[in-house]
């Protein structure tokens, strides 16, 4: 089965600085790679995807994602943090289980950028 | 355009007690999931429903039931609730999930679930 690790349960950082927060992933094939936000009392949104092509992928506000095959690795980064972007951010990987795609969610790693 | 609706946003029971968390979407989408999150455990699959008329079990079904009533509905049923299923869960949507290009996940905001 595929997974996904985030080995930081948390990453400071002070504003203007840039940031990354780290992922690996264990998939054969393939992966299709994910990256998601979840603010407080809210639902996990959606920030950019890996499937194919260029090993740097550009997403929502400002963030970027490096694809790293021979490390296996997804890392998302961002050239200058906010202290709006302190949330809690997700990696993914889609898997085929059962004749159907599911995603899978790493443990999450909370993001405290400060002023 | 409400995307992903989830009902109630918070709820209390004993344990034993039975209940139902609503979802629905207005995107058309094919595929509904439910998760449930738990700290340090990042979010776990409970059950999903690949099209409507199917469902099928996630990582972590027991102790819970799900119904695809038509396209848009997509319920989660606890029959007799434990202490172990306090969480948070969030329903999940997505057009056509198996596709080339990888249809991301719509969440909805959460129902926070407290069982005493």
């Amino acid at each position: 089965a595929q997974s996904v690790a985030q080995p930081e349960d948390q990453v400071n950082v002070a504003e203007g600085n840039p940031l990354t927060v780290k992922c690996t992933y264990s998939v054969s094939g393939n992966p299709y790679l994910f990256w998601y936000v979840q603010y407080p009392n809210r639902g996990l949104q959606f920030l950019l995807k890996y499937i194919t092509g260029d090993n740097l992928v550009k997403g929502s506000y400002g963030f970027e994602a490096e694809f790293n095959k021979s490390q296996t690795s997804f890392h998302l980064k961002k050239p200058s943090a906010l202290v709006s972007d302190s949330a809690l951010y997700f990696c993914a990987v889609r898997d085929w289980m059962d004749s159907s795609y599911k995603l899978i969610f790493g443990s999450g790693t909370r993001l405290l950028v400060r002023p | 355009n409400a995307g992903v609706t989830q009902t109630p946003k918070f709820q209390v029971l004993k344990t034993g007690q039975s209940m139902t968390l609503q979802c629905a979407q207005d995107m058309n989408h094919n595929s509904m999931y439910w998760y449930r999150q738990d700290p340090g455990m990042g979010l776990r699959l409970i059950y999903y429903s690949a099209s409507e008329g199917t469902t099928d079990k996630g990582e972590v079904p027991n102790g819970y039931n799900v119904s695809r009533l038509n396209k848009r509905e997509f319920s989660l049923r606890l029959e007799s609730a434990a202490p172990s299923q306090t969480s948070v869960y969030f329903c999940a949507s997505t057009h056509l999930f198996g596709g080339v290009e990888g249809s991301p996940l719509h969440f909805g905001n959460g129902t926070r679930l407290t069982v005493t």
